[in-house]
């Protein structure tokens, strides 16, 4: 089963807009991942939140992470068309889990120019 | 740069055939993972290794045998492919002790 959900599914914006992405887990996590897939790649690491940690940035990535709600949200100011991708959350858990990541189902962003 | 590369790339095969998909690492990274990934699932884990003959199930594992016989080759072998295995599959490698992860360019399989 999967552990984030995400929310939106899909997302459209204009460029210049800014784009907020949820997602939501379900057990302990060790850390929280956001990762970019542009259709037909492999996924790319964005940013890396643990979990002793509420907010991180990178460049115009904002990541915060509520423990006590499960939930983590990506924040990309001023859009891009090139930003257009679908974005996952994964977590990691730790413990019996070690080295394990679990995905979530992604938000597909598409970004006009 | 950690570099993976994965072969085939496309593959078409039938119903009840054998096939194995290969994953190769540049880099002597110890933790390496295949996923699958289908519309409205997102990435699933399959199996994974976290040395050389050291692996473990995922949480979609049936149907499924790896091997690991070198640092650098991670095997996923379908023994008896089915139309529920065409998907894409994506090979991964942990970077950090966070587990940062990077992925290889994936292989299309469709099972006729």
């Amino acid at each position: 089963s999967q552990q984030g959900e995400e929310d939106p599914q899909a997302l459209s914006i204009q460029e210049g807009e800014n784009a907020t992405m949820n997602c939501s887990y379900k057990t302990s996590i060790n850390n929280l991942q956001w990762y970019r897939q542009n259709s037909g790649r492999g996924l790319v690491h964005l940013i890396l939140i643990r979990s002793n940690e509420r907010e991180k940035h990178s460049g115009r990535l904002r990541v915060t992470l509520d423990t006590s709600k499960k939930s983590s949200s990506l924040l990309i100011t001023a859009s891009r068309a090139a930003d257009t991708a679908s974005y996952f959350c994964a977590t990691d858990e730790g413990g019996t889990s070690y080295g394990k990541l679990t995905f979530g189902q992604g938000t597909i962003l598409t970004v006009h120019p | 740069d950690a570099g993976i590369t994965q072969s085939p790339r496309h593959k078409v095969t039938e119903t009840g055939t054998p096939v194995t998909l290969r994953c190769h690492q540049t880099e002597n990274h110890r933790y390496m993972y295949w996923y699958r990934q289908d519309p409205g699932h997102g990435l699933r884990l399959i199996h994974y290794s976290y040395g050389v003959k050291d692996t473990d199930k995922g949480e979609v594992s049936d149907g499924y045998s790896v091997s690991r016989s070198k640092t650098e080759d991670f095997l996923l072998t379908l023994e008896s492919a089915t139309s529920s295995q065409t998907s894409v599959y994506f090979c991964a490698i942990s970077l950090t002790i966070y587990n940062e992860q990077f992925f290889g360019p994936g292989t299309r399989l469709t099972v006729l």
